[in-house]
């Protein structure tokens, strides 16, 4: 069983429409959660940060972590095609020292937002 | 302040053949991660230096792959042989240390390795 298991889609959407990705995770050492965002050819963009459960919001995206079920969510609003991409989950534990750890990832969810 | 880079931006070998991948991290940043992507699956870990030591090469698939890195700034990541499975895309990543800077890993573009 993967640590990290994300539903790789494709998912296709109309422009302003709400998007819910999402991760389930087992690990429980797992503490910072975290959304990267990768264009075609480019390396992963971070997007989105939290640590532990909770609530976190800029702009349009809207990242959730629920440790007590181990699932994570990101929220798009008003996506615009722009957002089209591949969105990734990634995840670590608490590495303790000089580094927070390294980064456990999701499969990747393709989105595509259509005009 | 220049980002992550990373060459050859692609590669194309014949199996049994060494290549050598080179990672430049954001200066200043003393992290420096290597993870790789195989077609269809997953971005993974390969293994983690801080400053010139390496803390961490859990994820390194064997002894065919050899990781450096100089003087803790640029990594060398070499595959010798190269076995077919070793196709995918090799990130780099870099990082401040812990309580420096931010917690954020940021990727480079990316080596696309193919071996044929």
């Amino acid at each position: 069983q993967k640590e990290v298991e994300q539903d790789p889609g494709p998912l296709s959407v109309p422009e302003g429409a709400i998007v819910s990705l999402n991760c389930t995770y087992s690990n429980s050492a797992f503490q910072y959660f975290m959304w990267y965002r990768q264009y075609s050819r480019k390396g992963p963009e971070l997007l989105m940060y939290t640590y532990s459960s909770g609530n976190k919001e800029d702009g349009r995206f809207t990242a959730q972590v629920d440790k007590s079920s181990k699932y994570i969510s990101l929220f798009i609003r008003d996506s615009q095609p722009s957002d089209s991409a591949t969105y990734l989950c990634a995840m670590s534990a608490n590495a303790g020292g000089t580094s927070y750890g390294k980064l456990t990832f999701g499969q990747g969810t393709i989105l595509t937002v259509h005009p | 302040e220049a980002g992550v880079t990373q060459f050859p931006s692609h590669s194309v070998i014949e199996k049994g053949q060494t290549v050598t991948l080179r990672c430049d991290p954001i200066s200043g940043h003393d992290n420096l991660y290597w993870y790789r992507r195989v077609m269809g699956k997953e971005i993974k870990f390969l293994l983690h230096f801080v400053k010139e030591s390496k803390q961490d090469e859990s994820g390194m698939p064997n002894n065919r792959f050899l990781a450096e890195r100089t003087g803790g700034t640029y990594s060398t990541l070499k595959v010798q042989p190269a076995e077919l499975e070793d196709s995918g895309v090799y990130f780099c990543a870099s990082s401040p240390l812990r309580g420096q800077g931010t917690y954020e890993q940021y990727f480079g573009p990316g080596t696309r390795l193919t071996v044929t």
